[in-house]
């Protein structure tokens, strides 16, 4: 799988949108772009993935650049509850097997009054 | 509903002794994953599952072991040869193959070595 660059953290005012930006310039043709998130002492949850296509969901905007070699989630409007660790991560999918996921050290989103 | 139990939630264990970390899901995956997660770091694959009765090693097996003898379980045994075994455990799965969703994880086992 190929591998993400992400900032280790941003801060956001409440109310604001969230642009987490993700590098993945070594992205195969195969593979998708997830993101994830975690907030302290949970299990990581999924947010939104896309191919190539930007992707919109009740969560979260994915906006991948036409090159694919990076991308940026966005959470349009940003609440005290967002605050979490976000993990941008590429993944090969209808490899006829499941594929690991491989997860850096993420963005740290601190969402702020 | 569906999903992924972990449990404990918190468990302590002496120097020297194996413990064993259950992971049930009802979500009918295929796949199964151990991951460790150490404070402010990423988390890092222990071991992962295709399907029963057979398991392939992460990046860092050494000192843990597996089994898949049900589609619905995947325990993790943390054995004393694993020199530094405090960590938040967390166990994850997925389907096999296809567009789907990612992983569905639960909601970890944070384990200390007293």
């Amino acid at each position: 799988d190929a591998k993400t660059t992400q900032p280790p953290s941003m801060d956001c005012a409440e109310g604001r949108a969230a642009n987490l930006p993700c590098n993945h310039s070594t992205i195969s043709g195969n593979e998708y772009v997830y993101w994830y998130r975690q907030i302290h002492s949970q299990g990581p949850q999924y947010i939104i993935h896309g191919l190539k296509n930007n992707e919109t969901n009740e969560m979260a905007s994915l906006i991948i650049t036409e090159d694919r070699k990076s991308s940026t989630l966005i959470l349009p409007h940003a609440t005290l509850r967002d605050t979490a660790v976000y993990y941008c991560i590429v993944r090969a999918i209808n490899t006829g097997t499941a594929s690991k996921l491989t997860f850096g050290t993420g963005t740290r989103l601190q969402v702020t009054l | 509903d569906g999903g992924i139990t972990q449990s404990p939630k918190y468990l302590f264990r002496k120097e020297g002794q194996n413990v064993t970390l259950s992971c049930e899901q009802n979500l009918n995956h295929d796949a199964m994953y151990w991951y460790r997660q150490d404070p402010g770091q990423g988390l890092r694959l222990i071991y992962y599952s295709q399907i029963v009765n057979d398991f392939q090693k992460g990046d860092i097996a050494e000192g843990y072991s597996v089994s898949r003898e049900k589609k619905e379980s995947f325990p993790l045994t943390v054995t004393s040869a694993q020199k530094n075994p405090t960590a938040f455990y967390l166990c994850a799965s997925s389907t096999r193959t296809g567009s789907d969703y990612g992983y569905t994880f639960g909601s970890g086992t944070r384990l200390t070595v007293v």
